[in-house]
This record gives structure tokens, C-alpha cells and sequence, in this order.
């Protein structure tokens, strides 16, 4: 079974240029996380779906993220513009169902550089 | 106060050796909790779900506190294949990662 896919797995990108990033989960999947992890920090959740709803998006910076879920299945998440203090990696996760013991299963990632 | 609070590490045993760390969480309503294994400059994986009553898979060892509101990861017998950094997870729908804890091993 494929797991949850991202692309691309690495982008370099100017300031002030857009850049997005893709990502499909493994099938079946209602939940879909997208997070942000700097260097030596853990994955901080920018926004979560519930099929094509997304419940929880108040850490993401809307004034230049955004996301979408178009028929509950793939997502993807863009910045515009892109700053400096973007550069990290942006990853994926799905689960079946959000706030049950179930497990989330992470994709390899987007490792993204602004410069 | 972060949601999920890790020391950090690093811890640096030798093989064989046990070693333990713990994390803390804010919500005294949280119900659900993992411990994740991340390796360098890959994914979070799953290590394994925390349990009321403690669980244990192998050489690792997983407890939780309520009272204190903290969990614990423990290993025995370490590996080299052990060093990796552990994230320490609360469910709460979203979940919240702390920062991780760096496990070395050395021959």
C-alpha cells in the first residue's frame, strides 16, 4: 500500500516567489495534516482536514499560506509570497479518523529554502 | 506554557545501556498520546501508543501519568540503531509534538 505522497521532496525558491507544495494521502484517509518543522524543533500543525473541511487552521499564517482539499483527497498548500524565515520542511500526515488512538501516518516531506 | 514540553537530551549512552526520558503536557483532558521516532532529516514514525496502564513493546517501555500530567519513554538494552530523536505526541485531534529528545548510542 502506498503511503502518504509529497512532492516536490525539495524546492529552492527567492524571497517573495510563490512555491507550493503537494501532497496525497494513503486512500481513505478522512484526516489530513499539513505541519511546518524548523531545525531541532517538532512539527507544528499549520492546518488539519476533515474531508475537504478544514476544522483547524488558526496557526496558519493566512495572510500568506493557504490550502485546499478539493474533493477530500490530495491537498496542496501554498505560500505567496515566500519570506526567509519560511525555509524548513513542510510535512504531510493522514489518519483515518482525528482524536482516536489511531495512528498518523507522515510523508517524506518538502524540505523548502528561501534565499 | 508549550502544549507538549521534552527535555531535549541529548542523551549519549553506550550500547546495552537504559536510558529514560520524559514529557510533559498541558491539557489535563487529554486522553490519547504516542511516542514517534524521527530520524535524521526524515519523517516522524511511530514508536508506539501510550497507555493508562503503561504498555511495553519490546525493549521499549511506555508509561503515562495522569496525576502529573507526563509520559515516559524508556529503553533497554540500547542500540545503536536506537539514536534517533523521540517525539513525544498528545492527541488531541491535532497533535501536538514537543520538540524531541536526542538519543545517542555509542559502541
Amino acid at each position: 500500500e502506498a503511503g502518504v505522497v509529497q512532492s516536490p521532496r525539495y524546492k529552492i525558491i527567492e524571497k517573495k516567489q510563490p512555491v507550493a507544495f503537494w501532497c496525497n494521502p494513503i486512500s481513505g484517509h478522512n484526516t489530513l495534516y499539513w505541519y511546518r518543522q524548523n531545525l531541532g524543533q517538532g512539527p507544528e500543525l499549520l492546518i488539519r482536514y476533515e474531508n475537504e473541511e478544514a476544522v483547524d487552521d488558526s496557526q496558519l499564517p493566512k495572510d500568506r499560506f493557504s490550502a485546499e482539499r478539493l474533493k477530500g483527497v490530495d491537498s496542496t498548500l501554498k505560500i505567496q509570497p515566500a519570506e526567509l524565515g519560511d525555509s524548513a520542511v513542510y510535512l504531510c500526515a493522514s489518519s483515518f479518523l482525528a482524536g482516536t488512538n489511531t495512528e498518523a501516518f507522515f510523508g517524506q516531506g518538502t524540505r523548502l529554502t528561501v534565499v | 506554557r508549550k502544549e507538549v514540553e521534552q527535555d531535549p537530551g541529548p542523551f549519549n549512552v553506550p550500547e546495552g545501556a537504559t536510558v529514560a526520558f520524559n514529557c510533559t503536557y498541558s491539557n489535563s483532558a487529554s486522553q490519547s498520546f504516542f511516542w514517534y521516532r524521527q530520524d535524521c532529516r526524515k519523517e516522524p514514525k511511530l514508536l508506539m501508543s501510550v497507555y493508562s496502564s503503561g504498555n511495553e513493546d519490546g525493549r521499549f517501555t511506555a508509561q503515562l501519568n495522569r496525576a502529573s500530567q507526563y509520559i515516559s519513554l524508556l529503553i533497554r538494552d540500547s542500540k545503536l540503531s536506537d539514536s534517533a530523536t523521540y517525539l513525544c505526541v498528545v492527541n488531541d485531534y491535532k497533535l501536538s509534538f514537543g520538540a524531541g529528545t536526542t538519543v545517542t548510542v555509542r559502541a
